[in-house]
């Protein structure tokens, strides 16, 4: 079956503009989750989507936002870009019920975002 | 709280001899935890798995990782490394509260020199 698809893979930003990047997961998974690669920070959580509903929320600013469709797409934004969100944004999805499933994730290839 | 250590940023190794990446993770449940490889520029793919079933887990690409409760660890190894297996690898704790909360490790950087 299809793997998670991110989109766009690449763009390019100027300070104060925003953005929005899309997610969406495996046929079937109702969780999706975002993280923001840095080289100097890693991999960090900022959110965890399920039914529509933000189940878990990471230590970011209120810039960064997202939500979750009933076909369980997801969108996240981040508005008043700064140069520090430059970052590869990784999206996640999963089946999201304990019990069921084990936190397994599966990744998409990431959205590349350069904010100059 | 959860945390994941991983006790080395860079590990270089020759082609064909063991590979060992390090973790220890801290849990205040019963976790799952994982190790996953990134390449360049891609994302994230699941190496392995420990879902509190056998302690000696099994993976993908002749990685194999063992948990020890009573240290806390959960360590990769290969018997033998590939020029392919250069890239970085995240030990990762995920237990759900209400909703899964996954916590990454920095990441090792595994080097394979021919």
């Amino acid at each position: 079956k299809a793997g998670v698809t991110q989109t766009p893979r690449y763009l390019i930003k100027t300070r104060g503009q925003q953005v929005t990047l899309s997610c969406s997961p495996i046929s079937g998974h109702r969780s999706v989750s975002w993280y923001q690669q840095t080289p100097g920070q890693g991999l960090q959580f900022l959110f965890e989507y399920f039914s529509e509903t933000q189940r878990n929320k990471g230590n970011f600013p209120g810039r960064f936002s997202g939500r979750q469709f009933s076909n369980s797409r997801s969108e996240m934004n981040v508005s008043t870009l700064e140069l520090g969100d430059s970052a590869l944004y990784l999206c996640a999805s999963s089946a999201g019920l304990a019990g069921t499933n084990t936190g397994e994730l599966f990744f998409g290839e990431g959205s590349r975002l350069t904010v100059l | 709280a959860q945390s994941v250590t991983q006790l080395d940023s860079h590990v270089s190794v020759s082609e064909g001899t063991p590979v060992l990446l390090r973790c220890n993770y801290s849990s205040s449940y019963s976790p799952s935890l994982f190790w996953y490889v990134q390449h360049p520029n891609k994302g994230l793919q699941l190496l392995l798995k420990y879902t509190s079933a056998a302690t000696l887990v099994k993976g993908i690409n002749g990685f194999e990782a063992e948990f020890k409760k009573s240290e806390t660890s959960f360590h990769l190894t290969k018997p033998s490394a590939h020029m392919s297996d250069a890239a970085e690898y995240f030990c990762v704790v995920s237990d759900f509260t209400g909703g899964f909360k996954t916590i990454f490790g920095a990441g090792t950087r595994l080097f394979v020199k021919a």
